[in-house]
């Protein structure tokens, strides 16, 4: 079967760096996605990542390893509004995304 | 103006009603979804319409039913509610369904059913 698997919750002081990790397994392959969501909003589009290497925007940036099904979400500077659920979510080979249930980021002072 | 619009934000209503919510984007998408998001916060794929053809009809109780007059507009239309349709449901738009495309969401609608 399909399947994404990330922390459930994490903790990180402000101003630290922190990296949310995610794995997947999925039927083909046709990218990665990180969203994050501030509690009772929307996702919002962060990253996407096809193909192997870092990409970096800003403060944040994605990690992806497709031959280990491995994504991570590095995120630096830490800041409190940077407290939200990260949603790993991959591509399979039709096109349709898969999502992970989301890490909670807790910032604490 | 907002990219994804979905109306309303709450709906309270009681077990074996009929209700609605609507979807609009001004994105000039062709591509819209529909997502349950339930209490573990899992996104769940319920439907998607390409240019008004749906192409994803997940396994939703037929209690559900899409309908989408334009490609600009999804709208959901429940009938019978129970309880365990109590969730937050997010109407998305994406330009088209190729890899790198990604999604924009409505602020989402919680239906609450009692």
């Amino acid at each position: 079967g399909q399947n994404i698997d990330q922390p459930t919750e994490m903790t990180a002081t402000e101003g630290a760096i922190v990296q949310i990790n995610c794995t997947y397994q999925t039927s083909g392959f046709n990218g990665l996605f990180w969203y994050q969501q501030h509690a009772g909003e929307a996702p919002t589009f962060l990253s996407y990542n096809v193909l192997d290497g870092l990409e970096e925007k800003g403060r944040f940036s994605s990690f992806l390893s497709r031959s280990k099904g491995y994504s991570y979400l590095l995120l630096k500077e830490l800041q409190m509004k940077d407290s939200a659920s990260y949603l790993c979510a991959a591509k399979d080979s039709n096109y349709q995304l898969i999502w992970g249930a989301g890490t909670k980021l807790i910032i604490k002072p | 103006d907002t990219a994804v619009s979905q109306t309303p934000k709450y709906l309270v209503t009681q077990m074996g009603n009929d209700k609605s919510i609507k979807c609009e984007q001004n994105l000039g998408h062709d591509t819209m979804y529909w997502y349950k998001q339930d209490s573990k916060k899992f996104l769940k794929i319920m439907f998607s319409y390409n240019n008004k053809e749906l192409i994803i009809n997940e396994t939703v109780p037929n209690r559900f039913s899409p309908k989408s007059p334009d490609k600009a507009h999804l709208n959901l239309h429940i009938n019978s509610l129970e309880l365990g349709d109590s969730a937050v449901y997010f109407c998305a738009s994406s330009r088209g369904t190729g890899g790198s495309e990604k999604l924009f969401f409505g602020s989402g609608t919680q239906l609450s059913v009692l």
